[in-house]
């Protein structure tokens, strides 16, 4: 089975760094994606990892370590925009498809 | 490209009602997702095809819910018959090759009454 672990809620404040971490148990694994939600509207695509180590996309990094299966998502310069649920989400060979953890609620404050 | 398309945006049905979810992938993709979202239950995968063809139905909850793909360009998912517990936003997704980076849909908000 698969099974994902990140804290229910986040807050920070404005221009602050946060970052969302999520543990992993899987078979097979193969990458971890991540993917933010506005309240009322749809997952979109962040970042992934395949390989270990930290890859930056603007404000937004994600970072993988395959040996202790966790990885986490950096986000810098917060702003208000930025609130929003994050969800970590796993792909296994065999299985072309995603697994999505419960979700991070960020609260961006001023 | 105008995005993943479903419809309706909006649902609200009584109990014991058939209910029918549709979806246009985006142009070019090869991989279909029906996915629900529930406080309760997060985000559940139902349902995945490959080229049209179901890969994964191992979470459709149970014999009340069917998905079709016809043809690359239009997917359907089906309850029948619906129940109040089916409540939940129902969202399509489709991606090119691989499944990290899918694209979804702006979803169906399903009310069972």
């Amino acid at each position: 089975g698969q099974s994902l672990e990140q804290p229910s809620e986040v807050t920070a404040v404005e221009g602050a760094i946060v970052q969302i971490n999520c543990t992993y148990q899987t078979s097979g694994f193969y990458g971890l994606s991540w993917y933010q939600q506005h309240d009322g509207g749809a997952p979109t695509f962040l970042s992934y990892n395949a390989l270990d180590g930290l890859e930056e996309t603007g404000r937004f990094s994600s970072f993988l370590s395959r040996s202790d299966s966790y990885g986490y998502l950096l986000l810098q310069e917060l702003q208000m925009k930025d609130s929003a649920s994050y969800f970590c989400a796993v792909t296994s060979t065999g299985r072309r498809a995603l697994t999505f953890g419960s979700g991070t609620r960020l609260q961006v404050q001023p | 490209d105008a995005g993943v398309i479903q419809s309706p945006r909006h649902e609200v049905t009584e109990m014991g009602q058939e209910v029918t979810l549709r979806c246009k992938p985006i142009s070019g993709h090869d991989y279909l997702f029906w996915y629900r979202q529930t406080m309760m239950r997060g985000l559940e995968l139902l349902i995945y095809f490959n080229n049209n063809v179901p890969i994964d139905d191992s979470g459709m909850p149970e014999d009340r819910f069917s998905a079709k793909m016809p043809n690359a360009s239009f997917s359907t998912l089906k309850i029948q018959p619906s129940e109040p517990r089916d409540s939940a936003v129902y969202f399509c997704a489709s991606s090119f090759r691989v499944a990290y980076e899918q694209y979804f849909g702006p979803g169906t908000r399903l009310t069972v009454t």
